[in-house]
């Protein structure tokens, strides 16, 4: 069964743009969350879909939002990028609500 | 945000050395995972627990549930090169967080061959 996949692997925008970042989960899975990694901050929870609904969120401005399609892949956008938005961004994907999450590889962003 | 507080944040060992890290929390948690992150990867799950108290085994892997649901430990027996790499916990708490996963900082791993 092919793992969680993220694409693009790498990107480099510049400050003001929006960008999208794209996530598909492990077949059978249909719960997808998003998380930030940066080395200041760490892991940090950014949202989580379940059926197309955003069952939760975490501390971020308004610029990061995502949604869930009917298959169950997930978008994010950050819009307006700003410098300190370059991190790697994860996607996790599980069978269910509260069952263990398997990570994808990430997208690194650049933000100059 | 929130996160646990996991040491050591680095070890150099030699191989064939066993490994012990841990988690620390102020709040409790009704499942512990444990993840390892190789450079420029997502982080791998290595072990879940959903129990206080349980003591799970993943090969050279061995990792506790807390009894106060406070912390975790992960030991690793016998290392390896390949043992390389950050490995961090995560805590899971679903009447206080949902789903979400607070990670710890990561404990830098390296193995002297």
């Amino acid at each position: 069964k092919a793992g969680v996949t993220q694409t693009p692997r790498y990107l480099i925008k510049t400050r003001g743009q929006q960008v999208t970042l794209s996530c598909s989960p492990i077949s059978g899975h249909r719960s997808v969350s998003w998380y930030q990694q940066t080395p200041g901050q760490g892991l940090q929870f950014l949202f989580e879909y379940f059926s197309e609904t955003q069952r939760n969120k975490g501390n971020f401005p308004g610029r990061f939002s995502g949604r869930q399609f009917s298959n169950s892949r997930s978008e994010m956008n950050v819009s307006t990028l700003e410098l300190g938005d370059s991190a790697l961004y994860l996607c996790a994907s599980s069978q269910g609500i509260w069952d263990e999450q398997y990570f994808g590889p990430g997208t690194r962003l650049t933000v100059t | 945000g929130q996160q646990l507080n996991q040491s050591p944040q680095s070890m150099f060992i030699q191989e064939g050395e066993d490994v012990s890290m841990n988690c620390t929390s102020s709040s409790i948690f009704n499942t512990w995972l444990w993840y390892k992150q190789d450079p420029g990867e997502g982080p791998v799950l290595l072990i879940a627990l959903y129990k206080a108290g349980e003591l799970t085994s993943n090969g050279r892997l061995t990792a506790q549930f807390g009894i106060t649901r406070k912390d975790s430990f992960l030991n690793i027996s016998a290392s390896i090169p390949s043992d390389v790499g950050i490995y961090f916990c995560a805590g899971q708490h679903e009447e206080t967080s949902g789903s979400r996963l607070t990670f710890g900082e990561g404990t830098q791993l390296t193995v002297n061959p």
